[in-house]
């Protein structure tokens, strides 16, 4: 299988725990995003990769939150001292930078968080 | 702050049924907007990408049309099928962020009774 691919699918931890994601995108993908989706939205974008670079963040990235992508292939991402809030659908994304900013964001099967 | 409207919010159809569904979107500095369909425990699956005003886009059963000027987008569903059953999500991107973050809708949860 050649797509976006993410681990865990499922975790559940208790309030206060760090917990880490993994996202590996399609491979000749340079750009990987993070998006969150809560119970009845959309998903919402949290941060963007082009390699390695971290390029934007969103405004709903605390500082609990980190992300990484050192070489600019798998990426992670951190929450720590997790709190109920952060339950969610963590959904990473990946697209190639070719061709101008149109490209189609190709999406993994995510990663649900509950915490307890 | 980019608000993406999607309507309805659910629907239910007989198999064998038509159906359509509306996302809006803000029509200035418009970019791109994408169409995805997210079945239960599987990936959101890219159906169009559309950019230009007037855009007709048709993949099987599904097709799509693009209103810039007034910010809609219609997907269609001719002939609905179970299979169908999904959540379809709309994004937009502005020309602010190029494609970067897209903004997304709630989603129409669709279900086609057999």
């Amino acid at each position: 299988d050649t797509g976006v691919s993410q681990d865990p699918r499922h975790k559940i931890t208790k309030r206060g725990q760090n917990v880490t994601f993994r996202c590996d995108p399609i491979s000749e993908h340079n750009r990987l995003y993070w998006y969150r989706q809560t119970l009845g939205q959309g998903p919402e974008f949290l941060t963007y990769f082009q390699n390695e670079a971290q390029l934007e963040k969103s405004r709903l990235l605390s500082d609990r939150f980190s992300a990484e992508r050192p070489k600019g292939s798998f990426s992670t991402l951190e929450i720590q001292r997790t709190e109920q809030g952060d339950s969610a659908m963590y959904l990473c994304a990946s697209s190639s930078s070719r061709g101008g900013g149109r490209q189609t964001q190709y999406f993994g099967p995510g990663t649900r968080l509950l915490v307890l | 702050i980019l608000n993406v409207e999607q309507s309805p919010q659910s629907l239910h159809v007989q198999e064998g049924d038509s159906t359509n569904f509306t996302c809006s979107f803000p029509s200035s500095n418009f970019y791109a907007l994408h169409w995805y369909r997210w079945e239960t425990a599987k990936s959101p699956e890219a159906l169009f990408v559309m950019t230009l005003n007037g855009d007709e886009k048709k993949k099987g059963r599904i097709s799509a049309t693009l209103n810039t000027k007034e910010g809609y987008s219609y997907l269609y569903i001719k002939g609905s099928q179970p299979e169908d059953s999904a959540t379809y999500l709309c994004a937009f991107s502005s020309s602010w962020s190029g494609n970067t973050p897209l903004v997304f809708g709630k989603g129409t949860r669709l279900s086609v009774i057999a």
